[in-house]
């Protein structure tokens, strides 16, 4: 079975520093792995995802991830926050490619920036 | 990537009544999926809309709860029925582009009185 777990709830910084986000799945063969982002009142935006091609993965907005089988972990990161990155993040892994794609999502994680 | 557009935006319903939700999508799509963001909650898979043929229902969803149409590549609706202040959630649809990318809709705002 698949599963995704963002190790944390609520993240805080300040800007210009950077943005760690944790996420580690569990899945019993490769998986896709996706990391999607929702403002406010506003729907998902794929930020970048992660399908067995390079370990590390660059999305947009200066976010990458990096994909570490040993660890099982798809950790989000971004050198210099901006006041814009204050959304809610979801990590997402996918079920089966050959079952259409369905979504295992975590149960995301809220960024904070402060000035 | 896909364009995708919901409608409504947000609602406020009275309990018992139903509302039926519109996606539309710019281009042809096989595969298209309706979810329910329940506040302050992550997004849960309902079902998944297949032109041509019934919907595909996930545990602890049922059709008569939430019946999906699909008449062709571009466009499905959701329905709440018998809406209940429990189902005041974000519902949002989103289409498969390619092997395993999905893209979102803006999502519908439902409140139930």
């Amino acid at each position: 079975a698949q599963s995704v777990t963002q190790l944390d709830s609520h993240v805080s910084v300040s800007e210009g520093t950077p943005v760690l986000l944790r996420c580690n799945y569990s899945s019993s063969y490769s998986p896709s792995l996706f990391w999607y982002v929702q403002h406010p009142n506003k729907g998902l935006q794929l930020l970048l995802k992660y399908t067995s091609a390079a370990t590390l993965v660059k999305g947009i907005n200066g976010f990458e991830a990096e994909f570490k089988k040993s660890e099982t972990s798809f950790h989000l990161t971004k050198p210099s926050a901006h006041m814009s990155d204050a959304a809610e993040y979801f990590c997402v892994v996918s079920s089966s490619r050959d079952q259409g794609g369905k979504l295992i999502f975590g149960q995301g994680t809220e960024l904070s920036v402060k000035p | 990537s896909a364009v995708i557009s919901q409608k409504p935006s947000r609602d406020i319903c009275q309990r018992g009544t139903s509302l039926t939700i519109q996606c539309q999508v710019d281009s042809q799509v096989t595969m298209m999926f309706w979810y329910r963001q329940q506040p302050g909650q992550s997004l849960t898979l309902i079902a998944t809309a297949n032109q041509g043929s019934e919907a595909t229902y996930e545990s602890g969803f049922v059709i008569d709860k939430f019946p999906i149409s699909r008449p062709n590549l571009t466009f499905s609706t959701l329905t709440v029925s018998n809406m209940s202040p429990e189902d005041s959630s974000i519902y949002l649809c989103s289409v498969l582009a390619g092997s395993d990318t999905q893209y979102f809709g803006p999502g519908t705002r439902l409140t139930v009185l």
